[in-house]
């Protein structure tokens, strides 16, 4: 069982490059989630899923695309990278049901850089 | 955009001091309150989940507690050890799908 896993754990990007980050979870939770970390700034939602099939924007959708490929995967892309979207990625996954008592179980993170 | 707010930002203590902080909430907002402990390189880990007015939890020498008519939770750390040290992050499930963060507050213990 090894929960939510994330690849790259880095990766350096020239502006204008794309790439898609990775998410896989085997605890067959229902929804999965994807944040940024920023100094300051907590943890920000970007996009999140809550079943196969359906994707929802969070608080910083711009720039970046998501794909639910079934319920174990959900990718996240960005088209054009920027300075700006330099960052702490991290992908979570969680059952939910019963008023959202369920906790979140978060991937190690990916380290981006786009210079 | 709601608010969830924790106090203080960062915290220093001395091994074997006792110390809380605050998540404060929109009490008009909420289905459950999260507690995650963060430390440095690591992934969140959960604390606590709670969902009642008055509801106390404890894991070991951590402790929480939840008041949703005024819309705050404490967190309590009674003999705080250098192991303790890390950020912990409230969050409110404002409905099934979505948390929303708080920006934490980064506690040292210093030995």
């Amino acid at each position: 069982n090894a929960g939510v896993t994330q690849t790259p754990k880095f990766q350096v990007l020239k502006t204008g490059q794309s790439m898609t980050l990775q998410c896989a979870q085997d605890m067959n939770h229902n929804s999965m989630y994807w944040y940024r970390q920023d100094p300051g700034m907590g943890l920000r939602l970007i996009y999140y899923s809550a079943s196969e099939g359906t994707t929802d924007k969070g608080e910083v959708p711009n720039g970046y695309n998501v794909s639910r490929l079934n319920k174990r995967e959900f990718s996240l892309r960005l088209e054009s990278a920027a300075p700006s979207q330099t960052s702490v990625y991290f992908c979570a996954s969680r059952f939910t049901g019963l008023a959202g008592v369920w906790e979140q179980y978060f991937g190690p993170g990916t380290r981006l850089t786009v210079t | 955009i709601l608010n969830v707010e924790q106090s203080p930002q960062s915290l220093h203590v001395q091994e074997g001091d006792s110390t809380n902080f605050t998540c404060s909430f929109p009490s008009s907002n909420f289905y459950a309150l999260h507690w995650y402990r963060w430390e440095t390189a690591k992934s969140p880990e959960a604390l606590f989940v709670m969902t009642l007015n008055g509801d106390e939890k404890k894991k070991g020498r951590i402790s929480a507690t939840l008041n949703t008519k005024e819309g705050y939770s404490y967190l309590y750390i009674k003999g705080s050890q250098p192991e303790d040290s890390a950020t912990y992050l409230c969050a409110l499930s404002l409905n099934t799908d979505k948390l929303i963060f708080g920006t934490g507050t980064r506690l040292q213990v210093f030995p």
